[in-house]
């Protein structure tokens, strides 16, 4: 059963700041997606990863994929308030044809 | 373009009563696939449905169906209500069946008593 596991689950950082999330999983995909929630609201899609070695940037988030390793990483550089919510990623389970999440990590930007 | 549309957005039930959710799709999605969010399971999925057929399933027990309709529009009934379905319901659709970005909408936050 394909498992996804995202660590740290709680991040708190000062604004200005550099980090990475983890984001490993269990069995063979190319496919890998990151999310981001807001408290009380929906899911954002944020980046799509198709390949090994991709890479994508948006603003002060930059994700990345291999997947010789089953890792993905979620890099912030220099964090502002506003990246505060719960980041996801997500693999499509290829045996059930679903999309499996991990437990998301909550990130809290301080001034 | 119109995002997706859950309706509705917050309801109160008690245990032993149904509910029933509706999910709008992206216009020209095809497939809904529909989630649990709680605070202890985190996302689960639930099912997902393409050209009005349910093409995969979660594990949930019978209680938990739905249907997709010849609009692309979906519902997911819930009946016989416990209190551990108290959850944030999110719907989310997508250009791909069983694969592929999810588009999700805000969720139908039910409480159950």
């Amino acid at each position: 059963e394909l498992k996804v596991e995202q660590n740290p689950l709680f991040l708190s950082m000062q604004e200005g700041k550099n980090y990475t999330i983890y984001c490993n999983y269990s069995t063979t995909s190319d496919r890998l997606y990151w999310y981001r929630q807001d408290p009380g609201k929906s899911l954002e899609s944020l980046f799509v990863l198709l390949s090994n070695g991709a890479v994508k940037q948006e603003g002060r988030l930059m994700a990345s994929l291999d997947t010789k390793a089953r890792l993905s990483t979620l890099h912030i550089t220099a964090a502002v308030h506003d990246l505060s919510a719960t980041y996801f990623c997500a693999v499509d389970n290829i045996n059930n044809n679903d999309m499996r999440f991990g437990a998301g990590t909550r990130l809290t930007v301080k001034p | 373009k119109a995002g997706v549309t859950q309706t509705p957005r917050y309801l109160i039930k008690t245990r032993g009563q149904q509910v029933t959710l509706s999910c709008s799709p992206i216009s020209g999605h095809r497939s809904v696939s529909w989630y649990q969010q709680t605070p202890g399971q985190g996302l689960q999925f639930l099912f997902e449905y393409f050209s009005e057929t349910q093409r995969n399933k979660g594990n949930f027990p019978g209680r938990f169906s739905g249907r997709q309709f010849s609009n692309s529009r979906s519902e997911m009934n819930v009946s016989t209500l416990e209190l551990g379905d108290s959850a944030l319901y999110l719907c989310a659709s997508s250009l791909l069946v069983g694969a592929g970005e999810l588009f999700f909408g805000e969720g139908s936050r039910l409480t159950v008593l």
